[in-house]
C-alpha cells in the first residue's frame, strides 16, 4: 500500500470534455503535490498545497486545469476543455517535507481522444 | 536554471552483471537534495534514496549504491549482480531549498532491461 489513493486509474475522453481526478492520502499529510508524466519523460511539476493553501503553480497549469484540497485532506484535479496534448499520467504525490522524499500514487492515466 | 541529465537513455545488460546509471545535475542553490526513483512496469513511482548536498558520502544499499560527487555534479547509480526484477525505468531528480516548495526537477530517465 502506497498510502496514496488515485482514482481513477484509467480514464478516456473525448476532446473538449472536463475531467476530474481524485487523490486520497491514506494517513495525514501536510504537502500535496501534482505531477504530470508524459511518454517517455520525467515527471513534471503542476501544483503544491500545503494543507489547504495552493501556494505554488507551475506555468504548465493552464488556465483549463484546476486543482483543490478542501479541509487538507483530500485533492481534485480538474481539467476543463481537454485538449490531445493533456494525455498524460497524472500523479499525486505526498510528502511531510519534501527532502525526505515524497510517496507516489500510482496516478491516473488520461488519454484525450 | 535546475536541470538534470540523464544522458542514458536505454541499457540493456545480462543477468549479474553491474550496471551504473548517470546522473548529472546543474543548479546554484547551496543547499539541496539528490533522489533516485524507480519505476516498475506497474507505473507507480517508488523512492530509493535522498542525498543533500552537505553529505557526499557514498552509500550502498545491498546491490545499490550511490556516488555523489559535488566537484563533477554527479550523482551515479551502481547496481551489483543486476537482476530480472530491476528492470525499470530509473529517474534522478533534483530539489531545491530556496522556494520551501521542495519541488522535484526530474531527469528524463534511464531504461533498464536486464536480460535472463
Amino acid at each position: 500500500d502506497t498510502g496514496v489513493s488515485q482514482n481513477p486509474r484509467h480514464k478516456i475522453t473525448k476532446r473538449g470534455q472536463n475531467v476530474t481526478f481524485r487523490c486520497d492520502p491514506i494517513s495525514e499529510h501536510n504537502r500535496l503535490y501534482w505531477y504530470r508524466q508524459t511518454l517517455g519523460q520525467g515527471p513534471e511539476f503542476l501544483t503544491y498545497f500545503q494543507n489547504e493553501a495552493q501556494l505554488e503553480k507551475s506555468r504548465l497549469l493552464s488556465d483549463r486545469f484546476s486543482a483543490e484540497r478542501p479541509k487538507g485532506s483530500f485533492s481534485t484535479l480538474e481539467i476543463q476543455r481537454t485538449e490531445q496534448g493533456d494525455s498524460a499520467m497524472y500523479l499525486c504525490a505526498l510528502g511531510e517535507a519534501g527532502i525526505y522524499g515524497y510517496t507516489f500514487g500510482s496516478g491516473t492515466r488520461l488519454t484525450v481522444v | 536554471a535546475q536541470k538534470v541529465t540523464q544522458a542514458q537513455t536505454e541499457i540493456s545488460v545480462v543477468e549479474k552483471e553491474d550496471v551504473t546509471l548517470d546522473c548529472v545535475y546543474e543548479t546554484r542553490d547551496t543547499t539541496y537534495y539528490l533522489f533516485w526513483y524507480k519505476q516498475p512496469p506497474s507505473g507507480e513511482l517508488v523512492f530509493l534514496i535522498r542525498r543533500n548536498s552537505f553529505d557526499e558520502q557514498n552509500e550502498i544499499s545491498g546491490r545499490y549504491s550511490w556516488n555523489f560527487q559535488k566537484s563533477t555534479s554527479s550523482f551515479n547509480f551502481t547496481i551489483t549482480a543486476s537482476q530480472v526484477v530491476d528492470s525499470a525505468v530509473y529517474f534522478c531528480a533534483l530539489s531545491e531549498d530556496g522556494s520551501g516548495t521542495y519541488k522535484y526537477i526530474f531527469g528524463t530517465g534511464t531504461r533498464l532491461k536486464v536480460l535472463a
